[in-house]
């Protein structure tokens, strides 16, 4: 079965310090797709990145970056001096059968001024 | 260009009531999926409609069920609600069948009383 795990059920920083959100992945497939979501209070679920069983290049994205480990089964996301708009929960997931996501519980990211 | 529009945003049901929510995929895409998102939980994969057929579904009881539309829009349908229906239920569009480079809804709020 595929599963993903966030560890981190709730952070919170002190606005411009850097934060690293925790994403362990279960999966037998060798080809897979790895996501991380943002989800505002609005509810929506917003595109961050996606990234291939096959690249394991680090990524950065302005002040987000993301770091994929095959070995370790990991795909944390980093946040360089974090702002309050980054303020919400954010979600690590996987496709399963090119068809579904598979979720994990969510990191509630709180920035404070 | 409209991204995915859900109706409604919010919605209050008694128990053992029937509910449909809708889905307007954003332009161009052709598939429908339909997320359960309960309070503090990631999104839980309910199906998927490509060419107007259910093409795979999640762990969800028979009560649940849906349409799509010739115009590709999409309905979701539950029946004999439970308490433990209560939850943000969210659509997501895409192209050709796949997960990838969804577009999420900003959901419907469903409350069961």
């Amino acid at each position: 079965a595929q599963k993903v795990t966030q560890a981190q059920t709730e952070i919170s920083v002190v606005e411009k310090e850097d934060v690293t959100l925790d994403c362990v992945y279960e999966t037998r497939d060798t080809t897979y797709y790895l996501f991380w979501y943002k989800q505002p209070p609005s509810g929506e679920l917003v595109f961050l990145i996606r990234r291939n069983s096959f690249d394991e290049q680090n990524e950065i994205s302005g002040r987000y970056s993301w770091n994929f480990q095959k070995s370790t089964s990991s795909f944390n996301f980093t946040i360089t001096a974090s702002q309050v708009v980054d303020s919400a929960v954010y979600f690590c997931a996987l496709i399963q059968g090119a068809q579904k996501l598979v979720f994990g519980q969510g990191t509630r990211l709180t920035i404070n001024p | 260009d409209a991204g995915v529009t859900q109706s409604p945003t919010h919605l209050i049901k008694t128990r053992g009531q029937q509910v449909t929510l809708r889905c307007s995929p954003k332009s161009g895409h052709d598939t429908v999926s339909w997320y359960q998102q309960a309070l503090g939980q990631g999104p839980q994969f309910i199906f998927q409609y490509y060419e107007e057929e259910e093409r795979q579904r999640g762990n969800f009881p028979d009560r649940f069920s849906g349409h799509q539309f010739p115009n590709y829009s999409s309905e979701l349908n539950v029946n004999a609600l439970l308490l433990g229906d209560s939850a943000l239920y969210l659509c997501a569009s895409s192209l050709g069948g796949r997960a990838y480079g969804y577009t999420f809804g900003s959901g419907t709020r469903l409350t069961v009383v």
